[in-house]
């Protein structure tokens, strides 16, 4: 079945460093992918998504690029802040009735 | 604004009692989704609906029952036959899913 991986954290990094959270998924057909971001004791916020192939979503400085040939969609963002600080989730729509989602990685970032 | 309301955002049952948690939302979604997420992992899928008065099992349904009636509304009962219901639970909606869904704030419900 479908299913999603995404790097295991924590993932801690120092303020204003580059960012590279891996992702990469096994589909049949052609799902649209997804990042979600969860801040502590909330839930989840839709961070980007990216519906076809070569497409690039960004939203906050974050940017992920739906790459079929390497089934991947990796979140990056060049200059981290302490307020990013959160667990990154990356999902795929696997049809109408649900959206798979990977288990998630723990950011911390030291100021 | 629109959104999803979650309530109670923390819930405490004694074993054995059965706990409806409450999930509204005013978006005009005809989805709306119920996932449970435990410490450290990720979420899995318990029930989801996509029009009222239908719903269908997702992955970890036994245990649980859900009712849609209405469409702004989804509620969850966590019944005694959950074996380990103590989790933080998600109620989310979606308009169609390539748009991804729209998540409430979560319920944290403890068993003692």
């Amino acid at each position: 079945g479908n299913s999603v991986t995404q790097m295991e954290g924590p993932v801690t990094l120092s303020e204003e460093a580059f960012l590279t959270i891996n992702c990469t998924y096994t589909a049949t057909g052609y799902p649209s992918l997804f990042w979600y971001v969860q801040y502590p004791g909330e839930g989840l916020q839709l961070l980007l998504k990216a519906t076809k192939a070569d497409d690039k979503g960004s939203n906050k400085g974050f940017e992920a690029t739906y790459r079929k040939e390497t089934t991947s969609f990796h979140l990056e963002k060049g200059s981290v802040q302490v307020s990013d600080s959160a667990v990154y989730f990356c999902a795929l729509s696997e049809s109408a009735s649900k959206i798979i989602f990977g288990s998630g990685t723990r950011l911390s970032i030291r100021p | 604004d629109g959104g999803i309301t979650q309530s109670p955002k923390y819930l405490f049952r004694k074993e054995g009692q059965n706990v409806t948690l409450s999930c509204e939302q005013n978006l005009n979604h005809d989805a709306m989704y119920w996932y449970r997420q435990d410490p450290g992992q990720g979420l899995r899928l318990i029930y989801y609906s996509q029009i009222v008065n239908d719903f269908q099992k997702g992955d970890i349904a036994e245990g649980y029952s859900v009712s849609r009636e209405k469409k702004e509304s989804f509620p969850l009962t966590v019944t005694s036959a959950q074996k380990n219901p103590t989790a933080f639970y998600l109620c989310a909606s979606s308009i169609e899913y390539n748009y991804g869904y729209t998540f409430g704030s979560g319920t944290r419900l403890t068993v003692v």
